[in-house]
C-alpha cells in the first residue's frame, strides 16, 4: 500500500530534551516536506526536500533540523524543543517534476507535547 | 511569508446547495495551486494541483478555476452533501522556489442534512 508513514504518532517529552521524529514514504517520491499545524495558523511549512541531499527552509524553519539522506526517508530533529514546539505535525511527499511538486500524500501526523 | 488568503472562514449549507470558496495568492514568480480537501481526525488529501492560467480541473461534484494573474482561484461545490463537509485549504507554490508551499488558513464547510 501506498503511503507515508510518521513515527511517533504521539509524543509527550520535556523541554531541552532532543527527539527526532521520522517520516517515510514508499513511492518513490523526490519531494517530501514537513508542517506545523496550529489553531488559527493553518499548515506552515517547516523543511522541504526536492530530492536526497538536497534540502530548504520553509516559512518556520527555527529551531528544527532535517536530513535527507536516503530518498524514502526525511527525519524532523528537534535539537532541544521547546514549549512553542508543541503543535500537530505532518510530513508529506510527492513526485517532483516540471519544476514543481505535484500532488501531496501526507502522513497521519505526529501530535508533541513538550512540557 | 507570502501572503495565501482564503474565504470565507466557515460556511455552513444545506444539503444540495451548491457553494463555493476563493483562495487569493500572489500574482507573480507562480508555480502552481494546490486544492486540499481535510476531514477532522484525517490527513489532508489531494483534490487539485493548478498550473495554467485558466485551468479549470473537476472531480465528481466538485471544480476549480484558476486565474494567475489576478491571484485568485475558486472552488466550487455542486450539491453538497454532508460527506463534504470538511476543511478545504489551498497552497501556493512559488515566490522564492517552486518547492516552498505557502497554505492559506482554509475554509470550514459544514453541510447540514
Amino acid at each position: 500500500e501506498a503511503q507515508v508513514t510518521q513515527n511517533p504518532r504521539y509524543l509527550i517529552t520535556v523541554t531541552g530534551k532532543k527527539l527526532t521524529v521520522t517520516c517515510s514514504q514508499n513511492m518513490n517520491h523526490e519531494y517530501m516536506s514537513w508542517y506545523r499545524q496550529d489553531p488559527g495558523l493553518g499548515l506552515r511549512q517547516i523543511y522541504y526536500s526536492m530530492n536526497v541531499e538536497v534540502t530548504d527552509k520553509g516559512d518556520v524553519p527555527e529551531g528544527y533540523k532535517v536530513s535527507r539522506k536516503e530518498k524514502r526517508n526525511f527525519p524532523l530533529i528537534l535539537e532541544s524543543p521547546s514549549p512553542n514546539q508543541t503543535s500537530l505535525y505532518f510530513c508529506a511527499s510527492s513526485l517532483e517534476g516540471g519544476g514543481r511538486p505535484y500532488e501531496q500524500y501526507f502522513g497521519p501526523g505526529t501530535r508533541l507535547t513538550v512540557t | 511569508i507570502l501572503n495565501v488568503e482564503q474565504s470565507p472562514q466557515s460556511l455552513h449549507v444545506q444539503e444540495g446547495d451548491s457553494t463555493n470558496f476563493t483562495c487569493s495568492f500572489p500574482s507573480s514568480n507562480f508555480y502552481a495551486l494546490h486544492w486540499y480537501r481535510w476531514e477532522t481526525a484525517k490527513s489532508p488529501e489531494a483534490l487539485f494541483v493548478m498550473t495554467l492560467n485558466g485551468d479549470e480541473k473537476k472531480k465528481g461534484r466538485i471544480s476549480a478555476t484558476l486565474n494567475t494573474k489576478e491571484g485568485y482561484s475558486y472552488l466550487y461545490i455542486k450539491g453538497s452533501q454532508p460527506e463534504d463537509s470538511a476543511t478545504y485549504l489551498c497552497a501556493f507554490a512559488g515566490g522564492t522556489s517552486y518547492g516552498k508551499l505557502t497554505f492559506g488558513q482554509g475554509t470550514i464547510l459544514t453541510v447540514h442534512p
